[in-house]
């Protein structure tokens, strides 16, 4: 089976609130880290990504945490807003040349 | 302009038909991929190139025979077209160890 998996398959959060979209992956050897959103009719795009020599990383309203030691990722989206409905994908990679993605999280943000 | 660009961008077809897919990159990327996304929005790797060779084949069925004649072009050929075909084709790049680039996709309907 896939490396790469999501706790949940849907999350609904009212606007203006934090989300947490988390991420489970089996291999540990893994080094590379990435969460990409993906619009209906298109395709995903890069949001955030760690390298396995880090547990935290932050962007823009978003923060990717690392915790090798139970194999968890997490995506947090701060203040969502309606555009951060998306489905969201966790990405890993133990060399240059194979992506594995997990199954998504539908986030849905009630107005 | 766009960085990955993949024609068509929808394909209807009839089972048993051959029919090809493009994919072009103008990021100067030496490694790309074609992935397939599936109707619960799976997203699953099928071949990987770097420098224009294969590294990556995960058990693709060969019916699918990518072909990528300069680093910037990945193309997908697909034989013998099947229902179970149907899908979402997207081709992504990436530079070295960095995230993957993804083109708009290519929503394939076997009929």
């Amino acid at each position: 089976g896939e490396s790469v998996g999501l706790h949940l398959p849907t999350l609904s959060v009212q606007e203006g609130d934090n989300s947490i979209i988390n991420c489970a992956y089996s291999n540990s050897a893994s080094d590379y880290f990435i969460w990409y959103k993906q619009e209906s009719g298109k395709g995903p795009q890069f949001i955030i990504d760690i390298r396995s020599n880090m547990d935290k990383r932050q962007g823009q309203r978003v923060t990717v945490l690392l915790n090798k030691t139970v194999k968890h990722l997490s995506l947090q989206i701060a203040a969502t807003q309606p555009g951060d409905s998306a489905v969201y994908f966790c990405a890993e990679t133990y060399n240059d040349y194979k992506l594995s993605f997990g199954a998504g999280t539908t986030v849905t943000v009630r107005a | 302009d766009t960085a990955v660009s993949q024609t068509p961008k929808y394909l209807v077809t009839q089972m048993g038909n051959d029919k090809s897919i493009k994919c072009e990159q103008n990021l100067g990327h030496d490694t790309m991929y074609w992935y397939k996304q599936d109707s619960k929005k799976f997203l699953k790797i099928m071949f990987s190139y770097n420098n224009k060779e294969l590294i990556i084949n995960e058990t693709v069925p060969n019916r699918f025979s990518p072909k990528s004649p300069d680093k910037a072009h990945l193309n997908l050929h697909i034989n013998s077209l099947e229902l179970g075909d149907s899908a979402v084709y997207f081709c992504a790049s990436s530079q070295e160890a960095d995230e993957a680039f993804f083109g708009q996709g290519t929503r394939l309907t076997v009929v």
